[in-house]
């Protein structure tokens, strides 16, 4: 199946900093999703990005869709002690509808 | 988006048994699915609930292992069967909405087995 590549894997940040996660594929992606997912719940969709190069706000979490259409960014701004938890980034392609999703990345916020 | 409920939201069962994990929508949805989330792990597409007609399962699953029902829009379920301890994992019912590809998932089903 479809690797999807995220970086950083963790990050510890002092709340107030902004963060930049990333995910990248060897293949091209009509769709790109980005998920929350906190201990013990499911996942919380955050933004969905449907075209290169668009960029999409939720509050203080950006995401862009890479022009390349093989990656996906995204920032949050002005860190708060309840953006812990990991994000996954989740990527389809041109054909079937299987959402392949990232390695996540484990995001811990000091106050 | 859509309010996803699961049940149970967690078991705890003995080797050779099987259980069955329930997934209700509160609105009519195009399409849904089983995903599997080993600890620590990302998420992993087990199948497409099909309404009316047979799962399509993805590598690696299997309807014996995993038989999965979708009598209507609103509600499925996933069996694991004849567990042992490895499929100990959370599994999470999802719905997608068409035209707008977006996937809501609920809250999931924590399995421990022993």
């Amino acid at each position: 199946g479809q690797q999807l590549n995220q970086s950083p894997q963790s990050m510890f940040i002092q709340e107030g900093e902004d963060v930049s996660m990333n995910c990248t594929s060897s293949s091209i992606f009509n769709t790109w999703l980005w998920y929350k997912q906190d201990p013990g719940e499911g996942p919380v969709l955050l933004i969905a990005l449907y075209k290169a190069g668009e960029l999409t706000s939720n509050g203080r979490l950006t995401a862009q869709f890479g022009i390349t259409r093989k990656d996906s960014f995204l920032n949050i701004s002005a860190s708060i002690p309840s953006d812990v938890g990991i994000y996954f980034c989740a990527g389809r392609l041109n054909t079937g509808n299987q959402f392949y999703f990232g390695t996540g990345t484990s995001l811990t916020v000091i106050p | 988006s859509a309010v996803i409920s699961q049940k149970p939201s967690r078991d705890i069962c003995q080797r050779g048994t099987s259980l069955t994990i329930q997934c209700q929508v509160d609105s009519q949805v195009t399409m849904m699915f089983w995903y599997r989330q080993q600890p620590g792990q990302s998420l992993t597409l087990i199948a497409t609930a099909n309404q009316g007609s047979e799962a399509t399962y993805e590598s690696g699953f299997v309807i014996d292992k995993f038989p999965i029902s979708r009598p209507n829009l609103t509600f499925s379920t996933l069996t694991v069967s004849n567990m042992s301890p490895e499929d100990s994992s959370i599994y999470l019912c999802s719905v997608e909405f068409r035209p707008r590809e977006t996937q809501y998932f609920g809250p999931g089903t924590r399995l421990l087995v022993l």
